[in-house]
């Protein structure tokens, strides 16, 4: 099946750095790619729709100049956290949404967990 | 616009026990409702998913949930559950037929089995 691939599923930083997120469609192309923050004991909260060869949108709250998205590919989204400080410290999670015919399902990167110290 | 209430934050319940975890949703148009599950410190697995056709859906571990639509329900249960099952389950609604639309996810309900 549809597989996307996260990386690095985790990552510690210095406050102030910048840290890159990569997320591949394996034996797809994704169009589209979403990015997810997950809080601890929290919900997963839409930061980012990502689309290929065009602008990202972000949701309310968001701060695009903080965390860039950019889609290159139609197998490759990234997800780069500008500046980061500890506040930024999170779960980080693509998806990707596969829509063709009867198959209709969302498939999830492995996860980044983000620790800026 | 879509939303999702899963009304139980924490779920206890005993080994061997049935369990069920709430989900209601909202929305104006018809929808597609998933239920997935995440291990600590790991993505996201889909557990099962209703698109169309019967309102029964169940998954290969043994987890089935109904979509009720009078009632915007989508509740998962498990008639007897194991120890592995213990994680945290949520709930997801996306409007039907839609394309590249994201999921709207519940807060999610930890599931915690007790041996």
């Amino acid at each position: 099946g549809a597989v996307v691939s996260q990386h690095p599923s985790r990552v510690i930083c210095k406050s102030g750095t910048s840290v890159k997120i990569e997320c591949r469609s394996l034996d797809f192309q994704a169009t589209t790619m979403f990015w997810y923050r997950q809080f601890p004991k929290q919900s997963l909260m839409l930061m980012a729709t990502s689309n290929e060869g065009s602008k990202a949108t972000y949701e309310q709250g968001v701060e695009k100049d903080k965390f860039l998205i950019n889609h290159a590919s139609l197998t490759l989204s990234t997800l780069t956290v500008t500046s980061a400080h500890p506040e930024d410290s999170s779960f980080y999670i693509c998806s990707a949404r596969v829509w063709t015919g009867g198959l209709d399902e969302a498939f999830f990167g492995q996860g980044t967990r983000l620790t800026v110290v | 616009a879509q939303s999702v209430t899963q009304l139980d934050s924490q779920v206890p319940v005993f080994e061997e026990a049935p369990v069920e975890l709430r989900c209601n949703y909202s929305s104006s148009v018809s929808v597609y409702l998933f239920w997935y599950v995440q291990y600590p410190n790991q993505g996201l697995q889909l557990l099962l998913k209703y698109l169309s056709g019967s309102t029964l859906v169940e998954s290969i571990n043994g987890f089935e949930a109904e979509f009720n639509k009078s009632q915007t329900s989508f509740h998962l249960r498990k008639p007897s559950v194991h120890i592995s099952d213990t994680a945290e389950y949520f709930c997801a609604v996306t409007p039907g037929r839609s394309g590249n639309t994201p999921l709207v996810f519940g807060k999610g309900t930890r599931l915690s089995v007790i041996a």
